[in-house]
């Protein structure tokens, strides 16, 4: 069964300061990788997809990194408008579900 | 800048009521899903469907039924609703190639008394 552990459940950081979120997972053969935000009251935004170990992507302060057991999810100097819920997701070959970890919340304090 | 809509945004509804809940994209994707989400939990899966008149159960049991009779709509119906149906319904699109992902709304949060 496919499984997608996050941690820390919650993080509370200064604005500026930088941080990794993790996200561990066992899956039965990888198809991809899955980061969203969600903010409270609203569906998950799309971040990035990775495909293979070594993999990275990056978007304005978030850089996404794959291994073949866990991804991370570095923020570089955060602003409070960061603050959210960031969701990590796996998909395996021949299965149409994702299977989604209860995520990280980030809070950002100015 | 929403692709994907879904309505209502909110719903307090008595028990053993019908409800449907609406969700509709204009990306024209083929694969649409369902989402249950409870609060600090797990997205779970409910229902998919690969296209027209294609519709699939998902992981999570669900006394919930879906139709899709045209590519852009994937309405999900509940016949007699019940306070334990109470949580949030996300519908998500995904389209493939390069650019693969998976496109949420902003959810219906459901409320059963």
């Amino acid at each position: 069964e496919d499984q997608v552990t996050q941690s820390p459940e919650a993080l509370r950081l200064q604005e500026g300061e930088s941080s990794s979120l993790n996200c561990s997972y066992t899956v039965s053969g990888l198809r991809g990788l899955f980061w969203y935000r969600q903010d409270p009251g609203k569906g998950p935004e799309f971040l990035f997809t990775l495909y293979s170990a070594g993999e990275e992507k990056e978007k304005e302060r978030l850089k996404a990194t794959l291994t073949k057991k866990e991804s991370f999810l570095h923020i570089t100097a955060p602003k409070p408008e960061d603050s959210a819920t960031y969701l990590c997701a796996v998909q395996a070959y021949g299965n149409e579900k994702l299977t989604f970890g209860t995520g990280t919340r980030l809070t950002i304090i100015p | 800048e929403a692709d994907i809509y879904q309505t209502p945004r909110y719903l307090v509804i008595g028990t053993g009521k019908k409800i449907t809940l609406e969700c509709s994209q204009t990306m024209g994707h083929d694969k649409m899903y369902w989402y249950q989400q409870d609060p600090g939990m797990e997205l779970h899966l409910i229902h998919y469907s690969y296209g027209v008149n294609s519709t699939e159960k998902g992981d999570l049991s669900s006394e919930s039924t879906v139709s899709r009779i045209r590519t852009e709509h994937f309405p999900l119906t509940l016949e007699s609703a019940r306070p334990s149906h109470t949580s949030q319904y996300l519908c998500a699109s995904s389209e493939g190639g390069r650019q693969w992902r998976y496109t949420f709304g902003s959810g219906t949060r459901l409320t059963v008394v």
